[in-house]
């Protein structure tokens, strides 16, 4: 059972645009975490935020997490065919919990 | 490398065989992770070590899959009596720390299991 819902499932855009990607749940979650993943390997961390309202920055993606700590979101500005791949969420309870992981949102940047 | 190494990347057996997968952490990680991944899904949660210790196996699917790490470094996923639903791909990820979901965790590739 997935407690991290992840939308859209699936987005194909134009390079150049700008998206957001949400990961949604009904429970509350100490701190979370963004990871990409490419076509036969690991996911690799983005970034982790652990307080409510955080706001992280890296290059061009900001990562929000929500005030409840029960969502968060990645906004890419300008996307290039260098983001594409599966963009996961994961979540954990509690400092020592492990991370439960959201659907996953599949994004393909086209030149 | 000095990253997570997994072998096989690639395993093909018939149901009913047992396999093997084999995870070398980042040397010096307390911290080690297995989960398994369906196709275009995100990664569910099967068991988690610390240094030897197995603390948590809840996401183990049945009494047939089964872990060990026995000197705190290597961890072994077995899998008896292999099933059609057990085609995924095994990722095993490591942790410099015990902090659970805080802590960064380091991915290897992942073994891709197809049971024929």
């Amino acid at each position: 059972t997935q407690l991290l819902e992840q939308s859209p499932q699936f987005l194909s855009i134009q390079e150049g645009e700008n998206l957001t990607v949400y990961c949604n749940s009904s429970s509350v979650f100490s701190s979370l975490q963004w990871y990409r993943q490419e076509p036969g390997e690991g996911p690799v961390l983005l970034v982790t935020v652990v307080t409510g309202g955080e706001v992280k920055k890296l290059k061009r993606l900001t990562f929000q997490f929500g005030d409840a700590r029960k969502d968060s979101s990645l906004h890419i500005t300008a996307a290039q065919p260098g983001d594409t791949g599966l963009y996961l969420c994961a979540g954990a309870k509690s400092s020592g919990d492990k991370l439960t992981f959201g659907t996953g949102t599949r994004l393909a940047v086209r030149p | 490398g000095a990253g997570v190494s997994q072998s096989p990347r690639y395993k093909v057996a018939k149901r009913g065989q047992d396999v093997a997968l084999r995870c070398d952490p980042i040397s010096g990680h307390v911290s080690l992770f297995w989960y398994q991944q369906a196709l275009g899904q995100g990664p569910e949660f099967l068991t988690y070590f610390q240094n030897e210790a197995q603390l948590d196996k809840s996401g183990l699917p049945s009494d047939r899959f089964f872990a060990e790490r026995p000197e705190g470094s290597v961890s072994t996923l077995k899998i008896q009596r292999t099933q059609q639903e057990d085609s995924a791909v095994y990722l095993c990820a490591s942790s410099l720390e015990w902090g659970g979901g805080n802590q960064p965790q380091h991915f290897g590739d992942g073994t891709r299991l197809s049971i024929l």
